[in-house]
């Protein structure tokens, strides 16, 4: 099975504070994303890539950068932390479009 | 717009019952489909493909309708265990386009 493994399970962060999440796949996927999940908007894709050093900007990139330094590792980074960030994030890769599209388990992030 | 939209629920069900619930989407040019479950404070994971024939899964069957763009999702026989977000995902250009998920409650 394709393990997608997230570096947190839960992370308080103050604001300003420059945040890293980190994602982890071991299937040799090309496709990778970050998706945040908040009540009553479902998931909204932030950055994905397709290849290494590949990003691409996704529906809600504002106060996000990301990192594909290598094929299995994909990163989230928040410049400088808000209150509005506060959300479950949750990071994904697959094969190719649409197939095989494994979810880790997710970073309840909390901006305080 | 949004581009997928689904009923947020929640639909309260006797074990046993069916439930059904559809969702829409926007972009006519979406090339694949798919349900996806989510269980609270989980991650969502692959329900099953809808492939525009219909197709069941044991007690899931999921059809697509192209021409007025929705997919639903039917439970037959519903368990305990059904109970969870439902989120419709459709594709195009690499990325997946999700619902906000559509809240199954199956009561005893």
């Amino acid at each position: 099975d394709v393990k997608v493994t997230q570096s947190s399970r839960y992370l308080v962060k103050r604001t300003g504070e420059k945040v890293f999440l980190e994602c982890v796949q071991d299937m040799d996927h090309e496709n990778m994303f970050w998706y945040r999940q908040d009540p009553g908007l479902g998931l909204r894709l932030i950055y994905f890539s397709y290849d290494v050093k590949m990003k691409e900007k996704g529906d809600i990139p504002e106060g996000y950068s990301v990192s594909r330094e290598k094929k299995e590792r994909f990163s989230l980074i928040l410049e400088s932390a808000s209150t509005n960030q506060t959300s479950m994030y949750l990071c994904a890769s697959s094969s190719y479009e649409g197939r095989g599209y494994t979810f880790g388990s997710g970073t309840r992030l909390t901006v305080v | 717009r949004k581009e997928v939209e689904q009923d947020p629920g929640p639909f309260n069900v006797p074990e046993g019952a069916t439930v059904a619930f559809n969702c829409t989407y926007s972009n006519s040019a979406s090339q694949s489909f798919f349900w996806y479950r989510q269980d609270c404070r989980k991650e969502p994971k692959l329900l099953m493909s809808v492939y525009s024939s219909g197709n069941e899964d044991g007690r899931f069957t999921a059809q697509l309708n192209r021409a007025s763009q929705y997919i639903s999702l039917l439970i037959r026989d519903s368990k305990l265990s059904d109970s969870a977000t439902y989120l419709c995902v459709v594709t195009g250009d690499y990325k997946l386009s999700f619902g906000a998920g559509t809240t199954v409650t199956v009561r005893a």
